[in-house]
């Protein structure tokens, strides 16, 4: 069955950088168009990133844009969130998701990752 | 941006029975509307998309209606199993992608 497991989170200084990871195993992953999404702790979810099949096309949500760089490799399976420039607000659980085609419908999701921006 | 709004926050229904939850739009998303069930610690499943279609695998109990800006969500002989945080999410005009801010499902 689908699995996206992702990695990379950690803790970190703002105005530092992290790389998320999220291996996807279980299907044949370049049909697929990927999306980040996120939650921060007590709240609601949050889509972050889409990237196409092909990683033709991006986007973003506003508060991330020109920080974060979502990309993907589909000779090794993987989704990746590059991500700068942190902010405390950016502290979120991040979920790797596969979408239903490239339809906004978010079919599978990862366990998500923790990400903490603090000095 | 598509604002989506559910009610109430939270509702406390007992085993057995059925809960109705709401979501709204700020604007039309047609039928492309999808619910999701989040447990802590545990990743969202999709259980509705377009409004109205079970998502593989999900049990007849859940069940969605509208389009247009209202929508609803109704889980009928509410199980144990069920007790969560509900997410509706508008797909029709996007980017950005949203979600309402979510219902909690409590046991009362």
């Amino acid at each position: 069955q689908v699995q996206l497991v992702e990695s990379g989170g950690g803790v970190v200084q703002p105005g530092g950088s992290l790389r998320l990871s999220c291996a996807a195993s279980g299907f044949t992953f370049s049909p697929y168009a990927m999306h980040w999404t996120r939650q921060v702790p007590g709240k609601g979810l949050q889509w972050v990133a889409f990237i196409s099949k092909d990683g033709s096309n991006k986007y973003y949500v506003e508060s991330v844009k020109g920080r974060f760089t979502i990309s993907r490799d589909n000779s090794k399976n993987m989704l990746y969130l590059q991500m700068n420039s942190l902010r405390g607000e950016d502290t979120a659980v991040y979920y790797c998701v596969k979408d239903h085609g490239s339809s906004g419908i978010f079919d599978s999701w990862g366990q998500g990752t923790l990400v903490t921006v603090s000095s | 941006e598509i604002v989506m709004t559910q009610s109430p926050a939270t509702l406390s229904v007992s085993p057995g029975e059925t809960a109705t939850l709401s979501c709204r739009a700020s604007e039309s998303v047609s039928g492309n509307l999808a619910w999701y069930q989040h447990k802590p610690g545990q990743a969202p499943r999709v259980l509705i998309h377009g409004a109205s279609t079970r998502a593989t695998g999900i049990p007849a109990r859940f069940s969605g209606t509208g389009s247009g800006t209202e929508f609803t969500l109704t889980i009928s002989s509410l199980q144990s199993e069920d007790f969560a945080v509900y997410y509706c999410q508008q797909y029709n005009n996007w980017p950005p992608i949203t979600f309402g801010q979510g219902t909690r499902l409590d046991i009362k």
